[in-house]
């Protein structure tokens, strides 16, 4: 069964470093997604990516963030400085074209700032 | 984005099965039905989806009211792996995925 692969799984980085969260979505699939949750809370919507650009964001994804499709096989979440409250896993997602498509989603990244 | 409701919370016994209800009275007719489930300490896994008729899959049933304002998705028989928060969300084209709060599914052995 295809899957989306997310490294690293677990990163802890000091409060104003810059970090990379990096996926390696399906193939052949169209739409990228990353999302967040904060422990205990639901999972939040950042930013979606179509044909190389930024379809559309969330009010979470400030400038501090930001995503690039470098090689058409990796996406990736850049967090230019972190904050404490960044602190969360972040889920890298992609899906085919339609809504008859179904999602799938990387097993995460742990992202701890102190 | 379509609204829905879901209950908080639900609990049942292993090996029997699970109805999970939800209202998506808003949904546009070109929405489709998802549902998504997160295991514990896991990314959101992909269980099910439907427009119109009903659906039956590995994993599930799903449900769907005749006008479309509400879905079920059905574990005929629920296992304690089955322990999970479940997500019903509509979803169009190439719109993003929204996750609401979902219903806490426990599963007693």
């Amino acid at each position: 069964e295809p899957e989306v692969t997310q490294t690293p799984s677990h990163q802890v980085t000091q409060m104003g470093q810059e970090v990379i969260l990096r996926c390696v979505p399906i193939s052949n699939h169209l739409y990228f997604y990353w999302y967040r949750q904060i422990l205990g809370q639901k999972v939040e919507f950042l930013v979606s990516f179509y044909n190389n650009e930024i379809s559309e964001k969330s009010e979470i994804f400030d400038d501090q963030f930001s995503v690039e499709r470098p090689d058409g096989s990796n996406f990736t979440l850049k967090i230019r400085s972190t904050k404490l409250e960044d602190s969360a896993m972040y889920f890298c997602a992609s899906r085919g074209q339609g809504g008859n498509t179904e999602a799938f989603f990387g097993q995460g990244t742990r992202l701890t700032v102190v | 984005d379509a609204k829905t409701t879901q209950p908080n919370s639900m609990e049942s016994n292993e090996e029997e099965p699970v109805h999970l209800p939800c209202n998506h009275s808003t949904i546009s007719g070109t929405d489709y039905i998802h549902w998504y489930r997160q295991l514990p300490s896991q990314g959101p896994e992909y269980v099910i989806h439907g427009l119109t008729s009903n659906v039956n899959n590995r994993m599930a049933s799903l449900a769907i009211a005749e006008d479309r304002k509400s879905s079920t998705l059905i574990l005929h028989r629920a296992t304690l792996r089955d322990a999970a928060v479940y997500y019903c969300i509509p979803l169009e084209g190439a719109q993003k995925l929204v996750f609401g709060q979902g219903t806490r599914l426990t599963i007693n052995p």
